[in-house]
């Protein structure tokens, strides 16, 4: 299984200055079609979890451009560029190159 | 606009199978683009994919459940389905269904794009 590692677990943020989250993979997430198959999803309190970015650095959908990721292989990097009382949760990595897909582990953003 | 309702008992008894039925409404499960999942998350812990299915009968699993799992799409309804046999214990989680648009065989990937709710599943006698 393709291991997912997150850190920092836990990051306490002020509104209005920015955040990172770093996401490592045990294995190259760099499928045969150029994309790294790394996904970025947010878990608010009592939700379910939604989608951020896809294959790296695409938006889903409705994400503001406050977000946005980067990386290639097995290094990869969420960066929320003012974060808002809104954006409080759950931060998960997830890779979809091979079966089984796997999880980081999660970091939690809580504002100052 | 799609979305996945998860239905089913909310109780099961160790040893007994659980059952859980994602029904799909504004849009179809036999769009041969999409590949129907089921992810669960342990009371304050994180998530764990079950599996997924295509809209054709085309399974992956988990290779730490696969003894256990059978997830099955029902296409003349717009459902899909988990069966988790020999539950215990440690099967207590909330248990999300979810679309993916791509991956595995297919040359694009989208993410997992839409989520249901999610619904709670306790294994307790």
């Amino acid at each position: 299984d393709i291991v997912m590692t997150q850190s920092p677990l836990a990051l306490p943020v002020t509104p209005g200055e920015a955040a990172s989250i770093s996401c490592r993979s045990s294995q190259s997430l760099l499928h045969g079609n150029g994309y790294n198959y790394l996904d970025w999803y947010l878990q608010k309190p009592g939700q379910s979890p939604q989608l951020l970015i896809y294959v790296g650095s695409n938006r889903a959908s409705g994400v503001p451009d406050r977000f946005s990721g980067s990386g290639s292989g097995t290094h990869f990097t969420l960066k929320i560029s003012r974060v808002e009382a809104d954006d409080v949760g759950v931060y998960y990595c997830m890779q979809a190159l091979q079966t089984p897909v796997t999880f980081g582990q999660g970091t939690r953003l809580e504002i100052k | 606009q799609l979305q996945l309702q998860e239905s089913g008992p909310g109780l099961v008894k160790p040893s007994e199978t659980l059952s859980l039925t994602c029904t799909v409404s504004g849009g179809s499960i036999s769009n041969d683009t999409f590949y129907w999942g089921w992810i669960r998350q342990p009371p304050g812990k994180g998530l764990e994919w079950i599996g997924s299915v295509y809209y054709s009968g085309s399974t992956y699993y988990n290779p730490s459940l696969k003894s256990r799992v059978t997830i099955s799409a029902e296409t003349s309804k717009n459902q899909f389905s988990l069966q988790l046999r020999s539950v215990s214990a440690a099967d207590t989680s909330i248990y999300y269904c979810a679309k993916q648009r791509g991956g595995y065989l297919f040359s694009f990937y989208s993410g997992m794009d839409v989520w249901g709710q999610g619904t709670t599943v306790t294994v307790s006698s």
